[in-house]
């Protein structure tokens, strides 16, 4: 079956400097990744997702980049803002399900 | 407008007894999802369906089941609460067929807090 794994657990930056999160995958077959923001006892909640057939994608400040054949991929957020200080997961599908990785801690200091 | 609804928000049993964790979804959505958070292992997934009368277990099912008789909702019961079952519980839904929202997009509910003493 399919594995997630990500990385950094945690990662504080600096207002303003960018944060960059990654995450691998097992499935060659996986061929849609989101990435979920959860804020302190909220939901996770979708923030931005690429296809298997994109190489990247860019919303404002944040960025998610895939390679296919290294099985990774990547989110990226610029100019961070105490406002994304989260957890971050990344996922793979499987099928309809979703495999999701451990997540990432952000913390955006002022 | 469309949602998805969980209850209760907070719950606190004792081992042994019988829980059952209910999830409300009004968008028409064929596919739903009951995963366990817990500090160090992100989302995990204990039981799906992907239409009424369709269950099937997933990674962590072990202790739990689920039953889906219409399109709305998927309870999740736990037949004999163990403490190893404090968790924060979250629904979601899904449906790629969904006009709007993006591809095979999960919709999580607000989660419940189950803590076994």
């Amino acid at each position: 079956g399919e594995n997630v794994e990500q990385h950094p657990s945690t990662l504080s930056v600096q207002e303003g400097d960018s944060a960059v999160i990654k995450c691998t995958y097992s499935d060659s077959a996986s061929n849609y990744f989101p990435w979920y923001k959860q804020e302190l006892g909220k939901r996770p909640q979708l923030i931005i997702d690429i296809r298997s057939n994109v190489g990247e994608k860019k919303d404002q400040r944040i960025a998610v980049t895939l390679n296919k054949t290294a099985k990774h991929f990547s989110l990226h957020i610029t100019e961070t803002q105490p406002e994304d200080s989260a957890v971050y997961f990344c996922a793979a599908s499987y099928g309809q399900n979703f495999v999701f990785g451990p997540g990432t801690r952000l913390s955006v200091l002022p | 407008d469309a949602e998805i609804t969980q209850s209760p928000r907070h719950k606190i049993t004792e081992t042994g007894r019988q829980v059952t964790l209910a999830c409300h979804q009004t968008w028409n959505h064929n596919n739903m999802f009951w995963y366990r958070q817990d500090l160090g292992h992100g989302l995990r997934l204990i039981h799906y369906s992907y239409g009424v009368h369709d269950t099937n277990k997933g990674e962590v099912s072990d202790g739990y089941s689920v039953s889906r008789s219409n399109t709305e909702d998927l309870p999740l019961t736990l037949e004999s609460a163990a403490s190893s079952q404090t968790s924060v519980y979250f629904c979601a839904s899904s449906d790629p067929n969904s006009a709007g929202g993006s591809y095979n997009e999960q919709f999580f509910g607000p989660g419940t807090r189950l803590t076994v003493l």
